[in-house]
């Protein structure tokens, strides 16, 4: 079965860090570009970050740019969000997704709660 | 940058026809997605290519894609198909999701 589980949400203090994983199952991992897509309580879906197949191309949303980095371990099929420097407003649930270039988002996981709170 | 809008919210009975709207400027020129996305679950793709179902989606979800308006289709809407509905296209080689439909079932 193709899956994706993400893991590593909490709560942290506004400037604290976390890293998010998103451990892939059930398919070729590598021949995938992934994404993580956040979504803030009571919000809808905002893509957050990319990271091409062979890792070595990055893409962020102008809100955690320069905050949050992306990469992946394809000999452990497993994709990292590095968040550093956290704001009250990265509060969501965070989602990866695999797609490949220009196609939908065809598996997410079931996201990881980040909290952002003094 | 390329803005999508959607109703925030439809209602509609059993039984009956929703449908969900994502306009954009020339949407019509870009491919559109559509993500079905219930509370503490994972999203699921539910059209690709403006029309095109995945499998396991059943054919009362259609979309459609003309001038400035992409439209989420749901015929014959059961009580499963309560949710949030997002359109998304690609800007700038990332993707864009519109602001969400939540469809509740009267």
């Amino acid at each position: 079965e193709e899956q994706l589980v993400e893991s590593g949400g909490g709560v942290v203090h506004p400037g604290g860090s976390l890293r998010l994983s998103c451990a892939a199952s059930g398919f070729t991992f590598i021949t995938y570009r992934m994404h993580w897509v956040r979504q803030a309580p009571g919000k809808g879906l905002v893509w957050v970050s990319r990271i091409n197949e062979d890792g070595k191309t990055t893409t962020y949303a102008d809100s955690v740019k320069g905050r949050f980095t992306v990469s992946r371990d394809n000999a452990e099929n497993t994709l990292y969000l590095q968040m550093s420097g956290l704001r009250v407003d990265d509060t969501a649930t965070y989602y990866c997704a695999r797609g490949r270039h220009l196609e939908p988002a065809d598996l997410w996981g079931q996201g990881t709660l980040v909290t952002v709170s003094s | 940058s390329y803005v999508l809008t959607q109703t925030p919210s439809v209602s509609v009975a059993p039984g009956k026809t929703a449908k969900i709207t994502c306009g954009g400027n020339s949407i019509a020129s870009k491919s559109v997605h559509w993500y079905q996305h219930k509370p503490g679950q994972a999203p699921v793709l539910v059209i690709y290519y403006d029309k095109d179902r995945p499998s396991g989606i059943p054919e009362r979800f259609a979309g459609s894609n003309s001038g400035n308006t992409a439209t989420l289709t749901i015929s014959r809407v059961e009580d499963g198909d309560e949710a949030d509905y997002y359109c998304q296209v690609w800007d700038n080689m990332d993707p864009l999701f519109g602001g969400g439909t939540k469809l509740t079932v009267l």
